[in-house]
């Protein structure tokens, strides 16, 4: 299994995009049978899946937020990045980056960041 | 969208003893469930995939079962690294990926 690891802003004003970078170590991004994933979660409150990214470049977002989501990645670097734009308050959560395996008959999410909490406020 | 709800939100159980935790869809996952174990402060961690095939590691105390809308956690004989929040999630219908709202295990 991977580790990941999440860096970036603790704190967004309101109606900026939130950037977030997931560093992948143990492994290649490139190497497939992984969805790149985020998940939120609010302040006590349950797991929100955002979106993924595969290696090809392929992209899946949760319809709730999809008209604000945008998920890339960066080969070179071995990460994968989140950007939230036009963001408030109700986007305040602890944002996680997790592996989502593809193989058939194995599908989880098996690794995750350790999360990193980000305040939108002004 | 596919919603997951778990049952009870809280529950409370003694050490040594049994937790039966429920999950339930809003339509049929057929046996595409996973279950995960979050403690405070920390990410959650795979336990179960397959409604009913344990993670590497995860010890045979942990079990799941059921298939299409109804699915169930037990942990055998709760021990004191069991306490924690854990949260079911559906793949068979996304996206989204769609996670229930959680079930806590708190010492009795």
């Amino acid at each position: 299994q991977v580790q990941l690891q999440e860096s970036g802003p603790g704190l967004v004003k309101p109606s900026q995009t939130l950037s977030l970078t997931c560093t992948v170590s143990g492994g290649s991004i490139s190497s497939g049978g992984y969805y790149w994933s985020w998940i939120r979660q609010h302040p006590g409150k349950g797991l929100e899946w955002i979106g993924y990214i595969y290696y090809s470049g392929s992209t899946s977002y949760n319809p709730s937020l999809k008209r604000r989501v945008t998920i890339s990645l960066d080969t070179s670097k071995n990460h994968f990045s989140l950007k939230l734009s036009s963001v408030t308050a109700a986007d305040t959560a602890v944002y996680f980056c997790a592996s989502w395996s593809i193989l058939i008959g194995y599908e989880a999410f098996d690794s995750w960041g350790q999360g990193t909490m980000v305040t939108v406020s002004s | 969208e596919i919603v997951m709800t778990q049952s009870p939100a809280t529950l409370s159980v003694s050490p040594g003893e049994r937790a039966t935790l429920s999950c339930r869809a809003s339509q049929s996952v057929s046996s595409k469930l996973a279950w995960y174990q979050q403690k405070p402060g920390q990410a959650p961690r795979l336990l179960i995939y397959g409604a009913s095939t344990r993670a590497t590691g995860i010890p045979a105390r942990f079990s799941g079962s059921g298939s299409g809308t109804e699915f169930t956690l037990t942990i055998s004989s709760l021990q004191s690294e069991d306490f924690a929040v854990y949260y079911c999630q559906q793949y068979n219908n996304w996206p989204p990926l769609t996670f229930g709202g959680g079930t806590k295990v708190e010492i009795k």
